[in-house]
């Protein structure tokens, strides 16, 4: 039972477009929601969050907007560079101060062409 | 600054044999976690220590499954009697303290049971 799915193995995208990948979840309770991105044979690397009482951050070129209605965010990379190349995953947590437990989706492969 | 370091990077084991994967979290961080990233599937949560007490285990997948952390710093897990469905890349994560939904992550050990 996956309560994080990102439906989209894979994105190709050309340098200095936009970059979108989405993030769908079914437990109404998640309410901190993070993106991470990872590089071959690294761990992953925070990249952006967002608190469910708000419907979108933004730092730089990334920006998370999420629908609670939905149960669905998405991150935005505008413009997108070559070595924005990547998995990213979405992960979710119940927060409430325990927000130890992260939950997380199986990843979508970014490739950007220069 | 170090981040947080695992060792081995790989393990290659026989079958019933035990292995032991160790961590070393970022120095100051309070919180260590442990996932696992089988083949093809997103982060799955093992394990968190607060300090050096593990008040979830609900995430090991079996009793062949331990961890242990001493002195707030180091932490080992343990699989005995390995089996080939633990062959996965084993990740661990430290943050400053829970609620701290920043999880800095180590490069994981990959582990192949065969």
């Amino acid at each position: 039972d996956q309560q994080v799915k990102q439906n989209s193995p894979s994105l190709s995208v050309q340098e200095g477009r936009i970059s979108i990948l989405n993030c769908d979840y079914t437990n109404s309770m998640f309410d901190y929601f993070l993106w991470y991105k990872k590089y071959p044979a690294e761990g992953p690397t925070f990249l952006i969050s967002i608190s469910s009482i708000k419907d979108k951050n933004e730092d730089g070129r990334f920006t998370v907007f999420l629908n609670k209605s939905a149960k669905h965010l998405s991150l935005h990379i505008v413009p997108s560079q070559p070595g924005d190349s990547a998995v990213y995953f979405c992960a979710a947590s119940e927060g409430g101060g325990s927000n130890y437990k992260l939950t997380f989706g199986k990843g979508t492969l970014l490739t950007v062409n220069p | 600054g170090a981040g947080v370091s695992q060792s081995p990077s790989n393990k290659v084991t026989e079958k019933g044999k035990d292995v032991e994967l160790r961590c070393d979290p970022i120095s100051g961080h309070t919180a260590l976690y442990w996932y696992r990233q089988s083949l093809g599937q997103g982060l799955e949560f093992l394990i968190y220590f607060q300090g050096n007490s593990a008040p979830d285990k609900s995430g090991l997948p079996s009793d062949r499954f331990s961890a242990e952390r001493t002195g707030g710093s180091v932490s080992t897990l343990t699989i005995q009697r390995t089996q080939q469905e633990d062959s996965a890349v084993y990740l661990c994560a430290s943050s400053l303290g829970l609620g701290q939904s920043e999880q800095y992550f180590g490069p994981g050990t990959r582990l192949t049971v065969t």
